[in-house]
């Protein structure tokens, strides 16, 4: 059990441009869920995945945003035309489906936008 | 709408003393309250997860407990290196929503 991966750990990135994020998640777990924290808030859901179906999409998702799961494993969320304020910290999580399984973080990806 | 309160914001504990962190929801049907530590610049790394009132859990320094309408995590005794933020989670319909969290920093 080596956790949840995440990479690039940080990234510094010009207004306009595009970034991508991946995430492994532990081996086998089906659910993989992602978040965005700000300094001094909690962790905000933005989507979560069920193998490599998409099942739920916050509001703080736009359009510019998107997240892909291809082969059930490992997935990407790509954050089109950045601007100041995607400037965050991006957490992956998964856990088992089952009934009262632990979410497990990874260690988060920065995006500084400048 | 589901919600999760936490106080204090930020907590200043003298090295042993303990103290308690509060942490209020309110959710149409509770599947589970989490309770995480972060370190500055990393993810949440799970402590605890409570299912029903009543319900206790123990590790080290730490105690969490639930009831119907909050949770407290209770700190005896604890060093600097409990310094930290806890955040606490309600998981409902298949996602965790947090609270902001308590800055706790522990002086020697």
């Amino acid at each position: 059990d080596t956790g949840v991966s995440q990479n690039p750990r940080h990234k510094i990135t010009k207004r306009g441009q595009n970034v991508t994020f991946r995430c492994d998640p532990i081996s086998e777990h089906n659910r993989l869920y992602w978040y965005r924290q700000t300094l001094g808030q909690g962790p905000e859901f933005l989507t979560y995945f069920q193998n490599e179906a998409q099942l739920e999409k916050s509001r703080l998702l736009s359009d510019r945003f998107s997240a892909e799961r291809p082969k059930g494993s490992f997935s990407t969320l790509e954050i089109q035309r950045t601007e100041q304020g995607d400037s965050a910290m991006y957490l992956c999580a998964s856990r088992n489906g089952g009934p009262g399984n632990t979410i497990y973080f990874g260690e988060g990806s920065w995006l500084t936008v400048v | 709408e589901d919600q999760v309160t936490q106080s204090p914001e930020a907590l200043r504990l003298q090295e042993g003393e303990s103290s308690s962190l509060n942490c209020s929801y309110t959710v149409s049907g509770l599947r589970g309250l989490f309770w995480y530590r972060q370190d500055p610049g990393k993810g949440p790394e799970f402590l605890f997860t409570l299912y029903s009132a009543g319900e206790e859990k123990e590790k080290e320094r730490l105690k969490a407990t639930l009831t119907k309408k909050e949770s407290f995590l209770h700190i005896t005794a604890p060093k600097p290196e409990d310094s930290a933020t806890y955040l606490c989670a309600v998981y409902n319909t298949d996602k965790l929503i947090f609270g902001t969290g308590t800055r706790l920093q522990v002086f020697p």
